[in-house]
């Protein structure tokens, strides 16, 4: 029973570049959600997709932009790259159904390390 | 006021100690909870879930107060292997969808 992968596991990309990331969910899980943990602090959620759709959004601007594909898997787009942006992401996969309630736990992947020079 | 809040330490332990890590939480109308251990570089771990006052699971216990605002994690019998960071999580909103509130951790070191 494959877990959460993420893709690729580590990044270095420069200011003003793009960069886009990948997530693929724990089998039987239709919902992903993208964090963002900088050194020393604990995860911060970016968005939530269900469905194709963007369910709902942190406190991240418009650059962070994501997708997500019949198949659950999902996308992280960030544009115009800051040195800020520097962080471990990941990706937590759960199953959201019709009717979801925050008591489920996700399940994370390994998390991609991005590095902005 | 941040959503949830951690000691960050660290908790300097020997082994075969019992360690006790607290956690504040703001939004009142929360009603379940986890536990998250981290190793270094890696991903977050589901450690514990809390739905009601507390749950046990071998040498970790987990506890609830409501009225206070606070979540408990006691360690007892501490290994080694129980070094790493404890992160304490709220779904924001409750009952809402998954969106999970992250404390900055607690880090603990479990030395001989």
């Amino acid at each position: 029973d494959a877990g959460v992968t993420q893709s690729p596991t580590h990044l270095i990309k420069t200011r003003g570049q793009q960069v886009t990331l990948r997530c693929s969910p724990k089998s039987g899980h239709d919902t992903v959600s993208w964090y963002q943990q900088a050194l020393g602090q604990g995860p911060q959620f970016i968005f939530q997709y269900y469905e194709e759709e963007e369910r709902q959004r942190g406190n991240f601007p418009d650059r962070f932009s994501g997708h997500q594909f019949p198949n659950y898997s999902s996308e992280l787009n960030v544009n115009a790259l800051l040195l800020g942006d520097s962080a471990l992401y990941l990706c937590a996969s759960s199953f959201g159904g019709a009717i979801v309630r925050g008591n489920q736990p996700q399940h994370f992947g390994d998390g991609t390390r991005l590095s902005i020079l | 006021r941040k959503e949830v809040e951690q000691d960050p330490g660290p908790f300097n332990v020997p082994e075969g100690a019992t360690v006790a890590f607290n956690c504040t939480y703001s939004n009142s109308a929360s009603q379940s909870f986890f536990w998250y251990r981290q190793d270094c570089r890696k991903e977050p771990k589901l450690l514990m879930s809390v739905y009601s006052s507390g749950n046990e699971d071998g040498r970790f216990t987990a506890q609830l107060n409501r009225a206070s605002q606070y979540i408990s994690l006691l360690i007892r019998d501490s290994k080694l292997s129980d070094s790493a960071t404890y992160l304490c999580v709220a779904p924001n909103p409750p009952g809402g969808y998954n969106k999970l509130i992250f404390g900055a951790g607690t880090r603990l070191a479990v030395h001989p």
